[in-house]
């Protein structure tokens, strides 16, 4: 079946303005996970859906990021008044709750470049 | 606070040769590691858990508790090892930690 699809691939955005980044999970995977993958900072977690439980929002760099995750299967990434420090490549990844692993499961990212 | 170190950014060795991904960890309870990898235009992928004790491509890890280490070990290495390499531990439910990652590169 399909995986975890992103898009865009790639987005290229002035600073100051907004942007929107899609996730779509893989169907029936009841969590997911936004990262943001940027050089010399490793994969860093920023939000974590799972289920109809209030997401863990923990990892969220500043108020400029929101997410949101609607019937519990598509979720999108928003980024206001984007800086570019911003610049990275976004990665979400998606979980089953069923098996004992919870392995998550990747998409293609979102490279995110704000001039 | 929880954490998982990669004291390593960089990695080369020789095809052939040993080679030896160092994760260090920091973790309360009874912790569940993992080896996550990205080979070169590929998407980041589960490569091995510490719960299942496997050898995958040739690469196992051994949870060692007295030193809070989750090294990621293959006795030769080949080419197409080459990718980065992410240690990752399970925080919670669900939820990963990642390292910062070691880019490994195998010299022919």
């Amino acid at each position: 079946g399909a995986g975890v699809s992103q898009s865009p691939s790639n987005k290229v955005t002035e600073k100051g303005k907004d942007v929107e980044l899609r996730c779509d999970p893989i169907s029936g995977h009841t969590a997911l996970y936004w990262y943001r993958q940027s050089l010399g900072q490793g994969l860093e977690f920023l939000i974590y859906f799972q289920g109809n439980s209030a997401p863990d929002k923990s990892g969220l760099p500043s108020d400029r990021f929101s997410a949101e995750r609607t019937g519990g299967s598509v979720s999108t990434l928003t980024i206001q008044r984007t800086q570019q420090e911003d610049s990275a490549v976004y990665l979400c990844a998606s979980s089953s709750s069923m098996g004992f692993s919870y392995e998550q499961y990747f998409g293609p990212g979102t490279r995110l470049t704000v001039t | 606070a929880q954490r998982v170190t990669q004291p390593e950014k960089l990695l080369s060795v020789f095809k052939g040769a040993p080679v030896e991904l160092k994760c260090n960890y920091s973790y309360s309870g009874s912790p569940e590691l993992f080896w996550y990898v990205q080979y070169s235009r590929q998407r980041l992928q589960l490569l091995l858990r510490h719960i299942s004790r496997e050898s995958i491509k040739g690469f196992t890890a051994d949870l060692n508790k007295g030193e809070t280490s989750f090294h990621l070990k293959k006795p030769f290495a080949q080419e197409e090892d080459s990718a980065m390499y992410y240690c990752a531990l399970k925080q919670g439910a669900q939820k990963l930690v990642f390292g910062q990652g070691t880019r490994l590169t195998i010299n022919p």
